[in-house]
């Protein structure tokens, strides 16, 4: 089952702006996994964050976690039009085994 | 990084056949394999979790007779749509994990089917 809702669904910027994406989560997790996903292919790893940590920094990548409001975000920075794309959030619950459970997504447009 | 690689990356077949799926983990052994099926536009849905050397872990809802699912070795996980009809077309990626169950999961490109 889907855990994660995404904020907005779709998200269209000009090349140099930032972008920020939300999910929101219902139950206790132990980290929350951050992926990005062009159009027919596979989805690329782009950040984990702990239940333990509120922040981090990949390149142009900012996450936050706040575990008390049970939402995470992502922020890209000066975005560019090789960041277009759909983003998805995905959940690793404490009971779940390791099982990742993905939010619905958010599709991403740079335009040049 | 860790890469994961799919084969075929398309297929299409006729209905009533059936068509296999191969997962592998080119530079790491991969003790758990999942398979997810993504319908377009849609976000991922987990069908079932493959052990080495174990049966696999189906989600609720998934059939197991109509989705086989081996996991031969550390590196392999097959998925095999059995009688395979036009509603399973979709997109199915297989992830594999390195290590404990809260590490990431390396997820490979995709395999297209398409079922006439």
């Amino acid at each position: 089952s889907q855990q994660g809702e995404e904020d907005p669904q779709a998200l269209s910027i000009q090349e140099g702006e930032n972008a920020t994406m939300n999910c929101s989560y219902k139950t206790s997790i132990n980290n929350l996994q951050w992926y990005r996903q062009n159009s027919g292919r596979g989805l690329v790893h782009l950040i984990l964050i702990r239940s333990n940590e509120r922040e981090k920094h990949s390149g142009r990548l900012r996450v936050t976690l706040d575990t008390s409001k049970k939402s995470s975000s992502l922020l890209i920075t000066a975005s560019r039009a090789a960041d277009t794309a759909s983003y998805f959030c995905a959940t690793v619950p404490t009971d779940s085994w390791g099982k990742l459970q993905f939010g619905a997504g958010t599709q991403v447009v740079v335009t040049p | 990084g860790a890469v994961v690689s799919q084969h075929p990356s398309r297929v299409i077949c006729k209905s009533g056949t059936s068509v296999k799926i191969e997962c592998r983990s080119l530079d790491f052994q991969a003790t758990t394999m999942f398979w997810y099926r993504q319908f377009p536009k849609k976000s991922l849905m987990l069908m079932a979790t493959s052990n080495e050397g174990s049966k696999a872990t189906y989600e609720q809802g998934v059939e197991k007779d109509k989705f086989l699912i081996n996991h031969a070795s550390l590196t392999l996980s097959t998925l095999t749509v059995t009688s395979a009809h036009p509603e399973d077309s979709s997109f199915y990626i297989c992830s594999a994990r390195l290590g404990g169950r809260y590490n990431e999961q390396f997820f490979g490109p995709g395999t297209r089917l398409t079922v006439l």
